[in-house]
């Protein structure tokens, strides 16, 4: 079991869907992640939030929107995505972001299928 | 030049034996480094961190650190079966960069 959670595990959508992936944390931490995982590769860091607000985003297609409504919750928008984003998509969260207080902890990820 | 390199394997080694699994990075500033596990279709696990050059164990697993020469390893001993899975080496300045993945087979 992980003390991140994230919902659906499994997500199958079309082109022209618009759906959500969703990200639960209560252990206080004040940063979250999502990185985006293909198969044999290793996880790719996509957005940050430290404090609730956008810390980096890495050049990610604005097909992908990320949202923080609150400390505990992140929320990855999906909008008009290609079949070359199916993925594993890992929601993370740290005590802090950066230095000694690092260390990331994961949830079990949304196998997501763009057809 | 990646900034954290790590030997793809596979890395086959007979149950209790020691497996080593090495990691290199790029970034002198890089203050935190981890090793990871990650099972097939499942989500990546903290193993071990490491923040200060030297040694840390914890169990059947040591994680060594040699800033200088920029270089992070994790030792398993006593390798067993369920320890198969690709080993993740992650570095963090701001943040977390992963290496491609060591995968380690432990035959019985």
């Amino acid at each position: 079991d992980t003390e991140v959670t994230q919902t659906p595990k499994h997500l199958v959508m079309g082109m022209t869907n618009k759906k959500s992936l969703k990200c639960e944390q209560h252990m206080g931490h004040r940063a979250m992640y999502w990185y985006k995982q293909k198969a044999k590769k290793p996880p790719e860091l996509m957005f940050v939030y430290s404090y609730e607000k956008l810390s980096i985003n890495e050049s990610v297609p604005s097909r992908f929107s990320p949202e923080c409504p609150n400390s505990s919750l992140l929320n990855l928008h999906l909008h008009a995505l290609q079949p070359e984003d199916s993925a594993l998509y890992l929601c993370a969260s740290s005590q802090d972001r950066g230095g000694y207080n690092s260390p990331l902890h994961f949830g079990n990820g949304t196998r997501l299928t763009v057809t | 030049q990646k900034e954290v390199e790590q030997n793809s394997g596979p890395l086959s080694v007979p149950e209790g034996a020691i497996a080593s699994l090495n990691c290199t990075y790029s970034d002198r500033g890089s203050q935190s480094f981890f090793w990871y596990r990650q099972y097939s279709g499942k989500s990546p696990e903290l193993i071990m961190f490491i923040y200060s050059n030297g040694d840390k164990e914890d169990g059947r697993f040591t994680a060594q650190l040699n800033k200088a020469s920029q270089y992070v390893s994790l030792l398993i001993r006593d390798s067993q079966p369920s320890d198969s899975a690709t080993y993740l080496c992650a570095v963090a300045n701001n943040d977390m960069r992963f290496g491609a993945g060591t995968r380690l087979t432990v035959k019985p």
